[in-house]
């Protein structure tokens, strides 16, 4: 069974520039979760989709959005990018909302010049 | 103060030793996560636990509902356990919150 998988591994981007990041959940997953770890704050939540709607948001600008698609894969979109947005950008997919196991994906590091 | 909080920050052991991790939360929650984080950033979840005790291998989570307070266990540590352990909170429907990890490093 394939694992939650996430591309780019990597990604240089440029102050200003746009970024889309993609998960594919594992399958029959219908819920992605995506989350941003940086080495000052540590893991936080940025927005959960289930069924192709956010069913719930963290705490981050407009700047960043996201979306689900009727296949369950997900992608994020980070706009005018700054410096701080360097991180480690997380997904994981679990079969429904709520009280449920997680499978994380292994990540997209994206640093900002 | 952080709403869900870890100790201690750094733990180093010797092979063989039992080790525990603790995790206290301040907010209502409806499950506990424990997470392993390797070098490079892959994570892996390890139990969830919304009361009780849960063993697997040697590891064992505990959670006390009433104390808002969860411990991570490994028995006989071997070096490859030498990670970043991470408990999350699910509070708010199904958000995580995250606590700020324990880096555990086992010396042979």
């Amino acid at each position: 069974k394939a694992g939650v998988t996430q591309t780019p591994r990597y990604l240089i981007k440029t102050r200003g520039q746009q970024v889309t990041l993609s998960c594919s959940p594992i399958s029959g997953h219908r819920s992605v979760s995506w989350y941003q770890q940086t080495p000052g704050q540590g893991l936080q939540f940025l927005f959960e989709y289930f069924s192709e709607t956010q069913r719930n948001k963290g705490n981050f600008p407009g700047r960043f959005s996201g979306r689900q698609f009727s296949n369950s894969r997900s992608e994020m979109n980070v706009s005018t990018l700054e410096l701080g947005d360097s991180a480690l950008y997380l997904c994981a997919s679990s079969s429904a909302l709520g009280n449920y196991g997680y499978t994380f994906g292994s990540g997209t590091r994206l640093t900002v010049v | 103060k952080n709403e869900v909080e870890q100790s201690p920050q750094n733990l180093t052991a010797q092979e063989g030793e039992f080790i525990t991790i603790n995790c206290s939360y301040s907010v209502g929650i409806s499950a506990l996560h424990w997470l392993q984080q390797h070098p490079g950033g892959g994570i892996v979840s390890l139990f969830m636990l919304s009361s009780g005790k849960k063993k697997h291998g040697r590891l064992i989570a505990t959670i006390n509902i009433q104390e808002k307070h969860s411990s991570l266990h490994i028995t006989a540590s071997h070096p490859r356990d030498s990670a970043v352990y991470i408990c999350a909170a699910v509070t708010s429907g199904s958000r995580l919150t995250f606590g700020e990890g324990t880096q555990l490093t086992v010396n042979p």
